[in-house]
């Protein structure tokens, strides 16, 4: 059972908007910033969004992260077919003194 | 080109040991904190160790204290992870990352190395 809640799976349309949502506690989120990283089936993980909100050099800015209280969401918009991967939340947990990670959720582009 | 480049997994039995070892190219190795995450067959993340930029102080997880070691040669550019007493549950993927700041911020990873513990 991991730390941060995410939803298993999520799917959307080319084109379309989706919002994958990250929830946790007092003890992380609420009192840490947030990473997303993405992972292409079959390839290591990649730094999508840190700080809550920053991009890294190079990632689209379809990506965007947001955070409010103990939860954290990232959306994406302009759905591309490239963008189908493992999706995982990250921050650190002050109780556990340590890096937690979310369970991931599987974006499906139907 | 920044890159890490993990190698030394394998099928090992139930108690055995491996070390898995980090080649890292492209940047100034000593000036970063570097991280074991690992990954479970079909499973998340899970962060397994880390080790500031000097190799002076280390940390790692619950599941893993006493039975891994990391540390690191600044002089050959390349972390390494010691991993001992190993358990069928340890079976995952390795992967290497680079920590961009003191929150644990994973900004490079490698192609990870497979580790199998089984008899």
């Amino acid at each position: 059972q991991s730390v941060l809640t995410q939803p298993p799976s999520a799917s959307g349309t080319p084109g379309q908007r989706v919002t994958i949502s990250c929830s946790g506690s007092s003890s992380n989120i609420g009192s840490n910033t947030v990473k997303w990283y993405q992972q292409l089936p079959g390839t290591a993980p990649k730094l999508l969004i840190y700080s809550n909100n920053q991009r890294p050099s190079g990632v689209p800015d379809r990506f965007s992260g947001s955070k409010s209280g103990t939860s954290a969401s990232l959306a994406i918009s302009g759905l591309q077919s490239e963008d189908e991967a493992d999706y995982y939340c990250a921050t650190w947990d002050d109780s556990l003194n340590g890096p937690v990670f979310g369970g991931g959720t599987k974006l499906t582009v139907l | 080109e920044v890159q890490l480049l993990e190698s030394g997994g394998g099928l090992v039995q139930p108690g055995g040991s491996l070390r898995l070892s980090c080649a890292a190219s492209g940047f100034t190795f000593s000036s970063y904190a570097m991280n074991w995450v690992r990954q479970a067959p079909g499973k998340g993340l899970e962060w397994v160790s880390s080790i500031i930029g000097s190799g002076s102080s280390t940390h790692y997880a619950d599941s893993v204290k006493g039975r891994f070691t990391i540390s690191r040669d600044n002089s050959e550019n390349t972390l390494y992870l010691q991993v001992n007493s190993l358990r069928a549950e340890d079976t995952a993927a390795y992967y290497c990352a680079r920590a961009l700041d003191a929150w644990y911020t994973f900004d490079i990873w490698g192609q990870g190395t497979m580790v199998t513990v089984s008899s």
